[in-house]
């Protein structure tokens, strides 16, 4: 079945730049998508790409799409305190569902 | 904002019991989809629902049931719960008439067991 993958942790300083990664095992994943989950609140989708594409960007947010290798990242360019949360990257294929990965903590330090 | 509500925000309840937790989808979304969110099993799709009619399920257990009425809006229904059972429980609607079809969530509703 579906399988997707993240670190479960990351730290970075107020200012430098933050890469989440995933990694997905199901080919035939069409969309794969970011959300954020701030502590006690539900799911900020943030952005998402299609796989025929292997970047896309959005202000301070750089997703890279390695499909050879299964591989999402997500970089957030001057991280600040305030970016501190959960990240998860999903995947949705033929059946539409997400499937999610286990989620980067991502916490910046000041 | 996602345009997504859920009630209720929270829900203690007692083993054995059953609950109903409720979700609107976004103006205009055909589709619900329902999450559940624990500790030990992460994110997991529960089952999902298009314009009344289920369209697929996922790890959803025998005790709990859903549907979705003809105002779009969706219940899920848990019964006979167990302690295992307390989770975020998370409700998200997409247009669902494309290709591409971003879910949006709802703020879930926190399921507490005792």
């Amino acid at each position: 079945g579906e399988d997707v993958e993240q670190s479960l942790f990351l730290s970075v300083r107020e200012g430098d730049s933050s890469v989440i990664n995933c990694t997905y095992t199901d080919s035939s994943s069409t969309y794969l998508y970011w959300y954020k989950q701030e502590p006690g609140a539900g799911l900020q989708l943030l952005t998402y790409i299609f796989s025929n594409m292997d970047m896309k960007q959005d202000q301070r947010l750089t997703v890279l799409l390695n499909k050879k290798d299964k591989h999402l990242s997500l970089r957030i360019a001057d991280t600040q305190t305030g970016d501190s949360a959960i990240y998860f990257c999903a995947e949705s294929g033929s059946a539409r569902q997400l499937t999610f990965g286990s989620g980067t903590q991502l916490t910046v330090l000041p | 904002d996602s345009g997504v509500t859920q009630t209720p925000k929270h829900l203690i309840t007692a083993t054995g019991q059953r609950v109903t937790l409720r979700c609107s989808p976004r103006s205009g979304d055909l589709s619900v989809y329902w999450y559940q969110q624990s500790l030990d099993q992460g994110l997991q799709f529960l089952i999902q629902y298009y314009n009344g009619e289920e369209r697929a399920k996922g790890n959803i257990l025998e005790r709990f049931s859903a549907q979705q009425f003809p105002d779009l809006h969706s219940e899920l229904n848990l019964s006979s719960l167990e302690l295992g059972d307390s989770a975020l429980y998370f409700c998200a609607s997409s247009v669902a008439r494309a290709a591409h079809d971003t879910q949006y969530f709802g703020p879930g509703t926190r399921l507490t067991v005792l």
